[in-house]
């Protein structure tokens, strides 16, 4: 089975760009996550959706920050415009409702905005 | 609020030495916990876990039991390989879809 698919991988970007992340979580996960990893902060939780529907989005940094999930099967974080101190790692996570906590992480989409 | 403190590392340990993660939370309620494992370069993947009191989650050698008298829930491991070398973060689950993460302990194994 498929797991969480994140894209890209790796996104290489300048101060003042749109940077936008995407997410496929797993078939008939009706629970999506965005988190960022950092050295400094380690891992914070942006936003996530259930059944679509943002349930909490107070992780989100600033207004440069929106994600989306306009379908069961794909969701967007976009930044814009980066800064410098946007450059981490951001990942995606989906679950099932029954799984509260058991969560599956895809491998992560590296950022760094220069 | 509820939160989980997990040992500070990094962690450096001989191969098949003994591990111990601390790892204690603090939650109103029944939480489940949870210990994940992240390898360099991906992302974080369930190890093991537990969803009530005196359970004892295990996987690929490592275990954990669940104590609600001490709110912990240490990782253990009798021998550990370098490819145990990652990091491990605790976790709970509080219901309503938000689950808490430990800062995360990295562990080194040396051959």
């Amino acid at each position: 089975d498929a797991g969480v698919i994140q894209s890209p991988r790796h996104e290489v970007t300048e101060m003042g760009q749109e940077v936008t992340l995407r997410c496929k979580p797993i078939s008939g996960h009706n629970s999506l996550f965005w988190y960022r990893q950092t050295m400094m902060r380690g891992l914070e939780l942006l936003i996530y959706f259930n059944n679509n529907v943002p349930i909490d989005d107070s992780g989100m940094p600033e207004d440069r920050f929106s994600a989306k999930m306009p379908n069961a099967s794909f969701s967007t974080l976009k930044i814009q415009p980066s800064e410098p101190r946007d450059s981490a790692v951001y990942f995606c996570a989906s679950s099932l409702k029954s799984s509260t906590g058991e969560l599956f992480f895809g491998e992560g989409s590296r950022l760094t905005v220069l | 609020g509820d939160s989980v403190t997990q040992m500070e590392g990094p962690v450096t340990l001989s191969e098949e030495a003994f591990l111990t993660i601390n790892c204690t939370y603090t939650a109103t309620g029944y939480p489940s916990l949870f210990w994940y494992v992240q390898y360099p370069g991906e992302g974080l993947q369930l190890l093991l876990k537990a969803t009530k009191a005196d359970d004892k989650g295990s996987n690929k050698g490592f275990e954990a039991t669940y104590r609600k008298e001490t709110t912990s829930f240490h990782l253990e491991k009798g021998s550990v390989q370098v490819s145990d070398s990652a990091v491990y973060f605790c976790a709970l689950g509080t219901g309503g879809f938000k689950t808490i993460f430990g800062a995360g302990t990295r562990l080194f194994v040396k051959a």
